[in-house]
């Protein structure tokens, strides 16, 4: 079982919705990442926080706006979201750190993201 | 733009059989070369290669790096139905970034 726990696992909204999905790990991980990927297609990185603070954005669009609380937590709020937005979004948490980045990876299961 | 690049993109073989994957990188600030198994859903890690030719290994799978040629290969030997997946090689960064190739499909038939 993985160590990243990620809810919703699935998840259908409208256009005009406001979700958000949600990440937790305990493993004592300072990094934390959110990917999206698309079938048939491999994880795109989106957003990077390093020790709470966001350090990669890479250009995602503002619809999408990234949160962590504290260590163990990291959200993503979705706003106005598009059809082609839907994806498997994948949460992820390593080691941090000049030494460690970029360590192993342990991926969350995901959120699964329809727009309809 | 980092890049990585894998090959085959879809390979299909037989139980018994061994597989090379191979995995190309151009990545700035590279630190570490990973291996991942997706089957239906999160990646499961593989190997974490940072050294020139030093090879991993976890039963019938290894890996190694070859950080002149910025290249990287998974074997697998004897195969098995259950090493069908998709098989992924991310190249990472010293400051977080780990970028992905597209993956090669291995279908392995009884």
């Amino acid at each position: 079982d993985t160590e990243v726990t990620q809810t919703p696992k699935h998840l259908v909204m409208g256009m005009t919705n406001k979700k958000s999905l949600k990440c937790e790990q305990h493993m004592g991980h300072r990094a934390m990442y959110w990917y999206k990927q698309k079938a048939k297609k491999p994880p795109e990185l989106m957003f990077v926080y390093s020790y709470e603070k966001l350090s990669i954005n890479e250009s995602v669009p503002s619809r999408f706006s990234p949160e962590c609380p504290n260590s163990s937590l990291l959200n993503l709020h979705l706003h106005a979201l598009q059809p082609e937005d839907s994806a498997l979004y994948l949460c992820a948490s390593s080691q941090a750190g000049e030494n460690a980045n970029t360590g192993e990876l342990f991926f969350g299961e995901g959120s699964r993201l329809t727009v309809l | 733009e980092d890049k990585v690049v894998q090959s085959p993109l879809s390979l299909v073989v037989h139980e018994g059989d061994t597989v090379t994957l191979n995995c190309s990188y151009e990545v700035t600030n590279f630190r570490s070369l990973l291996w991942y198994k997706q089957e239906k859903k999160a990646p499961t890690f593989l190997f974490m290669l940072t050294s020139s030719g030093i090879e991993k290994k976890s039963g019938r799978l290894s890996s190694i790096l070859d950080k002149k040629e910025l290249f990287s290969i998974l074997n697998i030997t004897a195969t098995q139905t259950g090493d069908s997946a998709i098989y992924l090689c991310g190249g990472g960064t010293s400051y977080g970034k780990l970028t992905f190739g597209q993956g090669t499909i291995l279908t392995v038939h009884p």
